[in-house]
């Protein structure tokens, strides 16, 4: 399956700064996903990046906090703007290969803290 | 709105105790059913998936999972568990005509006593 390297792996930043996550594929791949794992809870889906085009994202999630860009199909960015503790997280790139009945495959995560 | 639900947030067992753990889902539709591992400090990983086919299917490590359409449940199930199998364990559901969307449950820690 395809190797996804994920960068930071964690950091601590301060309140009200924005820090930009990385998530490249040694393959292409034809979807690509950030999810969110809140302390203590399940993972939840932000957005679906779309290559060449604004990502997709879900109820509750707006490119103004989380802008996301994927100029081609094997890397994807996801920015977490204006951070408050509340955005204290675990933030995770999935992806999934081209071929069909394919699960997603994720990324190690990156640890963020907000002081 | 779809969703999941994992019946159990905490299991302790001993070593070669059997396990089972429970998950329901929510969606009137044609569904495709996962569950994933993370174990301590590592990323998530693919334990085994449903699409079609056989409703009993076979993971990674002695892992299974029955798909029960009429119950929507997906159980995992493990004949006998080990000390590392110490982890926590997602259920997930896509619709088919959705496939990115991965709706997650709880999480279920597994604490295995050697």
């Amino acid at each position: 399956s395809a190797v996804i390297s994920q960068k930071p792996s964690r950091d601590i930043c301060q309140r009200g700064t924005s820090l930009t996550i990385q998530c490249q594929v040694d393959s292409q791949v034809t979807m690509m996903f950030w999810y969110r794992q809140q302390p203590g809870q399940s993972l939840t889906l932000i957005a679906t990046a779309n290559q060449g085009s604004e990502a997709t994202y879900e109820s509750g999630f707006v490119i103004d906090k989380f802008p996301i860009s994927r100029p081609n199909l094997t890397f994807s960015t996801l920015t977490v703007s204006n951070m408050s503790p509340e955005d204290s997280s675990i933030y995770l790139c999935s992806v999934v290969e081209p071929y069909s009945n394919q699960p997603q495959h994720f990324g190690d995560g990156t640890r963020l803290s907000i002081l | 709105a779809q969703s999941v639900s994992q019946h159990n947030h905490h299991v302790i067992l001993s070593e070669a105790a059997s396990l089972e753990l429970g998950c329901n889902y929510s969606y009137g539709g044609t569904v495709n059913l996962f569950w994933y591992v993370q174990y301590p400090g590592q990323h998530l990983q693919l334990l085994l998936k449903y699409f079609s086919g056989d409703p009993l299917v076979k993971g990674i490590k002695g892992f299974e999972a029955e798909f029960i359409k009429s119950k929507f449940s997906f159980n995992l199930r493990k004949p006998s568990v080990q000390w590392s199998d110490t982890a926590e364990y997602f259920c997930a559901v896509t619709s088919s005509s959705n496939t990115g969307k991965l709706i997650f449950g709880q999480g279920t820690t597994l604490q295995v006593k050697p």
